[in-house]
């Protein structure tokens, strides 16, 4: 089955810092990359969806200056959050798909505390 | 727009019981159905899918059909066991929604022994 990586797994952080979250397909080439966010307890919402090359398209209610995506590559996308507060504290999942697939594989997520 | 609607949790069951979650979807094409699981701290895994009206979508002993005429993709298993313990998501994906994932609240499922 498809391996995809996220790193890091948990982080902690300051007010005011930022922080990137890197997403890696290990075997497969990933041509949509989509971002969720996962508040304890509750379901996954899509933050933004991003294509490799092109800038992300950003959902409603999602800040795309405070949440930089870049799909610089067919096999690598990042997530930075950027000047973290405590309530972008959360666990967020990347999914890449093979263009033109139903299926979306999940990375393992990162739980990040902002402090 | 697509939505899923999944039962509320937290369903709590003894070990060897009947389990039925129920899902229902609305979609504008022809989606196709997923079930998904999250072990307590864990990513989320596939557990199931279906890709057309009719499939049953089978693994570990879970199972789901996809109904069309109900618009529905009920989890089933016949006899849980304390280990499947978790958080269960139902979801739709479909090409007029551009692939896009949608899921469910999420049903979460004690099992006892």
């Amino acid at each position: 089955g498809a391996v995809v990586s996220q790193h890091p797994s948990r982080v902690i952080c300051k007010s005011g810092t930022s922080v990137k979250i890197e997403c890696r397909s290990l075997d497969f080439q990933a041509t949509t990359m989509f971002w969720y966010r996962q508040f304890p307890k509750k379901s996954l919402m899509l933050m933004a969806t991003s294509n490799e090359g092109s800038k992300a398209t950003y959902e409603q209610g999602v800040e795309k200056d405070k949440f930089l995506i870049n799909h610089a590559s067919l096999t690598l996308s990042t997530l930075t959050v950027t000047s973290a507060h405590p309530e972008d504290s959360s666990f967020y999942i990347c999914s890449p798909q093979v263009q033109g697939s139903y299926e979306q594989y999940f990375g393992p997520g990162t739980r990040l505390t902002v402090t | 727009g697509n939505s899923v609607t999944q039962m509320e949790g937290p369903v709590t069951l003894s070990e060897e019981a009947f389990l039925t979650i129920n899902c229902t979807y609305t979609a504008t094409g022809y989606p196709s159905l997923f079930w998904y699981v999250q072990y307590p701290g864990e990513g989320l895994q596939l557990l199931l899918k279906a890709t057309k009206a009719d499939d049953k979508g089978s693994n570990k002993g879970f199972e789901a059909t996809y109904r069309k005429e109900t618009t529905s993709f009920h989890l089933e298993k016949g006899s849980v066991q304390v280990s499947d313990s978790a958080v269960y998501f139902c979801a739709l994906s479909d090409q007029g929604g551009g692939f896009k994932t949608i899921f469910g609240a999420g049903t979460r499922l004690f099992v006892k022994a």
